[in-house]
């Protein structure tokens, strides 16, 4: 099976910009994570998504949204574009079972690493 | 905010030695797994230890949970150069991993 893929792997904004990245899981796998990574914080959930739905959600404000379409690809889009997020963003698939509680074990992409000026 | 600390934040050693880094969190957990991510890529799963799993293998790596202590260690046998990366300890609430903040290994060929 091809692993998790992320596009763009890089990216060049400017501050009041808005961005969308975009993750696509190992096939077959319904549930989505996306992480940030920063010298300073390390690496922070954000959110995650499984059937469409946001699941459970990290503590970033709301310039940080989401979402999952049908085929279980799933986009990030951070509005308003700071300084501080300047990071590598991660995205993780995972196959929960039939009842749809998440596997333990998440799969990574390589990241989009996201550079503000 | 960093379910833990790991230790030691940077670690160098040289090939054929043993390296040994530790993880510490802060509640209860069902799991504890541990990640390794070279140079800014993504992460990739090495191991994962039940809440009633003390001790683990696989491969080269050793892994020691102690629940009571809250703190588990990764124990990489032999290493290699190729083993030069950050590794990361994180434990599972639901569907989120929680993160420690990573020990830098070098391996010196």
């Amino acid at each position: 099976k091809a692993g998790v893929t992320q596009t763009p792997r890089y990216l060049i904004k400017t501050r009041g910009q808005q961005v969308t990245l975009s993750c696509s899981p190992i096939s077959g796998h319904r549930s989505v994570s996306w992480y940030q990574q920063t010298p300073g914080q390390g690496l922070q959930f954000l959110f995650e998504y499984f059937s469409e739905t946001q699941r459970n959600k990290g503590n970033f404000p709301g310039r940080f949204s989401g979402r999952q379409f049908s085929n279980s690809r799933s986009e990030m889009n951070v509005s308003t574009l700071e300084l501080g997020d300047s990071a590598l963003y991660l995205c993780a698939s995972s196959n929960p079972g039939l009842a749809g509680r998440s596997s333990d074990t998440q799969y990574f992409g390589p990241g989009t690493r996201l550079t503000v000026l | 905010s960093q379910q833990g600390e790991e230790d030691p934040q940077a670690l160098s050693i040289q090939e054929g030695e043993n390296a040994t880094m530790n993880c510490s969190y802060k509640t209860s957990i069902n799991n504890l797994q541990w990640y390794r991510q070279n140079s800014g890529r993504g992460l990739v799963h090495l191991i994962l230890i039940r809440s009633n799993e003390r001790e683990k293998h696989s491969g080269r790596l050793r892994v020691t949970l102690d629940t009571s202590k809250k703190s588990s260690s990764l124990l990489i046998t032999a290493s290699r150069a190729a083993d030069t990366a950050s590794y990361f300890c994180a434990t599972t609430s639901g569907s989120r991993l929680t993160f420690g903040e990573g020990t830098q290994l070098t391996v010196n060929p």
